[in-house]
């Protein structure tokens, strides 16, 4: 079965410009959980989605946003890209949203911004 | 909110010897899951054993063993017979066993082997 997909796998983009990362969850996996993994702050809840409802989010501003479709496939989208988000963009799904189902972690999109 | 603590940030072990790698959480909750997962120079997040706050029996996985004092709030993991694959960061992590696969992890810990 394959795993978790991120794409793209690299980015830099300026300050102001928009991103979207892409995550392809392992097939049959409905949860799709976003985090931001940086130096200074470490591993940080973005938010979650389940059939397609965000369930949860993070202390995050509102230029963070996500999605999710209707084959699990999840997308977040960055607006007004300050240096500050520069960052690796973690993915990881999961079968279900309870109980102890393991969340597998995509490889991840580095994120620089200039 | 839940915290999670790794007072550790770097350790280092001989090749096939243990090492025990500390973390603490604090929760007001009593019903929740405990991870380690390790994130080698690669960055994939890979888990490495889970623990279900109900049991009472700490979990193994192999060589990788853990140390659950729930009534203390620590979570340590124990490395038996390590390896160089071994090295890489570890991180602890909680998750509420209500509601959503939101992960609160720790800072990590760097383990370097040494051969």
């Amino acid at each position: 079965k394959a795993g978790v997909t991120q794409t793209p796998r690299y980015l830099i983009k300026t300050r102001g410009q928009q991103v979207t990362l892409s995550c392809s969850p392992i097939s049959g996996h409905r949860s799709v959980s976003w985090y931001q993994q940086t130096p200074g702050q470490g591993l940080q809840f973005l938010f979650e989605y389940f059939s397609e409802t965000q369930r949860n989010k993070g202390n995050f501003p509102g230029r963070f946003s996500g999605r999710q479709f209707s084959n699990s496939r999840s997308e977040m989208n960055v607006s007004t890209l300050e240096l500050g988000d520069s960052a690796l963009y973690l993915c990881a799904s999961s079968l279900l949203g309870t109980g102890t189902y393991e969340q597998y972690f995509g490889p991840g999109t580095r994120l620089t911004v200039t | 909110a839940q915290t999670v603590t790794q007072s550790q940030p770097e350790m280092s072990v001989q090749e096939a010897e243990t090492v025990t790698l500390s973390c603490t959480y604090d929760t007001s909750e009593s019903d929740y899951y405990l991870f380690w997962y390790k994130q080698p120079p690669s960055r994939q997040m890979i888990l490495v054993i889970r623990q279900e706050a109900y049991k009472q029996q700490n979990a193994t996985e192999n060589r990788f063993s853990v140390n659950f004092q729930k009534a203390a709030k620590s979570f340590s993991l124990k490395i038996s017979d390590s390896q160089l694959g071994d090295a890489a960061m570890y991180f602890c992590a909680y998750r509420s066993a209500q509601g959503a696969q939101k992960l609160v992890f720790g800072q990590g810990t760097r383990l370097t082997i040494n051969p």
